[in-house]
């Protein structure tokens, strides 16, 4: 079974330029999670998804990130602009409704210049 | 909001010792997580647990409620073990949002 898939890997852009990030979480999950980990640290909630239903965005910079997932399935996070201090490693996670154990993709790297 | 923190931040060891890292929460839990990140972001789920004791090969998790207080144990460690290992807690009442500690770095040098 594939486990959560997450693209780009790696992607180096300038400050004031946008940003996207794929997620395609494991079949059949129904939540899924959006974190941002900076180095050293643990991973952080930006947003999490029941279905197509943002139920959790209280930790979203509205003012430059934003995310969707349409369908309940796939889902993109963006920045615009994007700003130094965005550098990070963006994780996805799913995992079954109502359910403790979370599925975590390999991440994106973000280094912004 | 839980407050968790792990000790050491960072643990080198010699291959073949044994291995102990701590996390401590603040609030009453419905499970305590310890997961693997090896270089590159990959988040592997080791251990789930809310009470007592698990085993999984050389790895071993052990958690106590009253204190709030859980270990991980590594034995007879091996360089593979390089990794950072995070605790993560989830709240009760139907919570499952997980609130992660820092992480500690362990290196096993051969």
């Amino acid at each position: 079974e594939a486990g959560v898939v997450q693209s780009p890997r790696y992607k180096i852009i300038e400050k004031k330029q946008p940003v996207a990030f794929w997620c395609n979480p494991i079949s059949g999950h129904n939540t899924l999670y959006w974190y941002l980990q900076n180095l050293g640290q643990g991973p952080e909630l930006l947003i999490r998804y029941e279905n197509e239903e943002a139920v959790d965005d209280s930790q979203l910079p509205k003012d430059r990130f934003s995310a969707e997932r349409l369908k309940g399935v796939d889902s993109t996070l963006k920045i615009q602009p994007a700003e130094l201090g965005d550098s990070a490693v963006y994780l996805c996670a799913s995992s079954l409704q109502n359910t403790d154990t979370q599925y975590f993709g390999p991440g994106t790297r973000l280094t912004v210049l | 909001k839980n407050e968790v923190e792990q000790s050491p931040q960072n643990l080198t060891a010699q291959e073949g010792e044994f291995i102990t890292i701590n996390c401590s929460y603040s609030v009453g839990i419905s499970a305590l997580h310890w997961l693997q990140q090896h270089p590159g972001g990959g988040i592997v789920s080791l251990f789930m647990l809310s009470s007592g004791k698990k085993k999984h090969g050389r790895l071993i998790a052990t958690i106590n409620i009253q204190e709030k207080h859980s270990s991980l144990h590594i034995t007879a460690s091996h360089p593979r073990d390089s990794a950072v290992y995070i605790c993560a807690v989830t709240g009760g009442a139907g919570s499952y949002q997980l609130t992660f500690g820092k992480g500690t770095k362990l290196s096993v040098i051969p």
